[in-house]
């Protein structure tokens, strides 16, 4: 059965850093993986979708990776800012099976 | 166009009693999916639609759940004899196939007293 797990749980930045979600998986044998964001008290916004034979996907500020040999995703965000302040859940969409999220936030 | 919706946006009950959550899905999209998330957690896969047809219910907890898609469109998840720890948000999404993003309905919040 596949497990994500995401780390850490939660991340304090100052705005302008540069950051890295991390996302691990523990099938390789994956179709897809996803990245959303949460809103406190909403639903879930699709960022950015990686096909199993895709490396990485970019749009804006944010770029996804993906390494199925190591059963590994990340998210990286460029210059953070407030509003880049949520939790950001990866899932492997193929599995329905998703990470406890990473809860951000960026400061002023 | 329309994103997911999710009727109702909250709903109280209390235990024992029966409720029906309804999903509409994007227009076209053949798979849709039920997940509940609790406090702090991620979504719980439930069960996967394909068309009219259940393709994956293994998630549903037990016999008390059931949920159907009749015409291959809107979704009711339905749960009989709510207990407590039924108390979640229930999230509903749709995609265009299986292979394709998931789109996330704002979820109904199910409070069980």
């Amino acid at each position: 059965k596949q497990e994500v797990t995401q780390i850490p749980a939660a991340l304090s930045v100052p705005e302008g850093e540069n950051l890295v979600l991390n996302c691990s998986f523990t099938d390789s044998a994956i179709y897809n993986l996803q990245w959303f964001r949460q809103d406190p008290g909403k639903g879930l916004t699709s960022l950015l979708l990686i096909q199993s034979s895709q490396r990485e996907q970019t749009s804006g500020r944010l770029n996804a990776s993906l390494d199925k040999s190591s059963g590994r995703s990340t998210l990286y965000i460029a210059a953070s800012q407030p509003g880049d302040s949520a939790t950001y859940l990866c899932a492997v969409t193929s599995d329905m099976r998703f990470g406890a999220g990473t809860r951000l936030t960026v400061k002023p | 166009g329309a994103g997911v919706s999710q009727t109702p946006s909250n709903k109280v009950t209390e235990k024992g009693k029966y409720v029906e959550l309804r999903c509409d899905p994007i227009s076209g999209h053949t798979a849709l999916y039920w997940y509940r998330q609790s406090l702090g957690q991620g979504p719980e896969f439930l069960i996967y639609f394909q068309g009219t047809g259940a393709a994956d219910d293994s998630g549903l907890p037990n016999d008390r759940f059931f949920a159907v898609r009749p015409e291959g469109s809107v979704s009711t998840l339905k749960i009989q004899r709510t207990e407590r720890g039924d108390s979640a948000v229930y999230l509903c999404a749709s995609s265009l196939d299986p292979s394709h993003e998931q789109f996330f309905g704002p979820g109904t919040r199910l409070t069980v007293l």
